[in-house]
């Protein structure tokens, strides 16, 4: 299996300190996305990188990708009460399907 | 926000009765999928949609079935539901291959 998984499972920090989560996978893939879910709400996607991209920012997002270790990481800078939630990655090879990891739960601390 | 509705919400049902699950985009997107998420599990795919009428098997089919007899509506239903079937269900669409996927709020089934 190509499924990606997050490290680490829960994360608890302060507001306006950073954030980071980990993906790793397994085999070879195609591009890797990153996913919010907030309680109780679908998942929104935050941001793609492609497998010969090596970064990509969004806003307080910085998505980094490395192909030789199979990883990507997810920074979220100056964290606020609104990022608490999950978040995913999810990998595909050139099908039709993406597969999710088991996500990362985050919570911000007043 | 992409125009993609799940309905029911929420539903609670007995053992051994039919239910059907409905996904409504108005995308007019080509891809249509059902994930199922579990504590533990993450979201693990049933079943996708490439096109009316073309569908595939995910990693947990067994016990599902689906169908698209137009681009905006996918059905998936459990034709004798079991409780190991007690889940959240989530709709996703795409435009394609190597696309974002966008989700529905989904449904949260409860079989007792």
């Amino acid at each position: 299996s190509q499924q990606g998984e997050e490290d680490p499972q829960a994360l608890s920090i302060q507001e306006g300190e950073n954030a980071t989560m980990n993906c790793s996978y397994k085999t070879s893939i195609n591009n890797l996305q990153w996913y919010r879910q907030n309680s109780g709400r679908g998942l929104v996607h935050l941001i793609l990188i492609r497998s010969n991209e090596r970064e990509k920012h969004s806003g307080r997002l910085r998505v980094t990708l490395d192909t030789s270790k199979k990883s990507s990481s997810l920074l979220i800078t100056a964290s606020r009460a609104a990022d608490t939630a999950s978040y995913f990655c999810a990998t595909d090879k050139r099908d039709d399907k993406i597969i999710f990891g088991k996500g990362t739960r985050l919570h911000i601390l007043p | 926000d992409a125009g993609i509705t799940q309905s029911p919400r929420h539903k609670v049902t007995e053992t051994g009765t039919p239910v059907t699950l409905r996904c409504h985009q108005t995308e007019n997107h080509r891809y249509m999928y059902w994930y199922r998420q579990d504590p533990g599990h993450g979201l693990r795919l049933i079943h996708y949609s490439y096109g009316v009428k073309d569908t595939d098997k995910g990693e947990v089919s067994d016990g599902y079935s689906v169908s698209r007899s137009k681009t905006e509506d996918f059905l998936l239903t459990l034709e004798s539901a079991t409780s190991s079937q007690t889940s959240v269900y989530f709709c996703a669409i795409t435009g394609g291959q190597g696309q974002p996927q966008h989700f529905g709020d989904g449904t949260r089934l409860s079989i007792l």
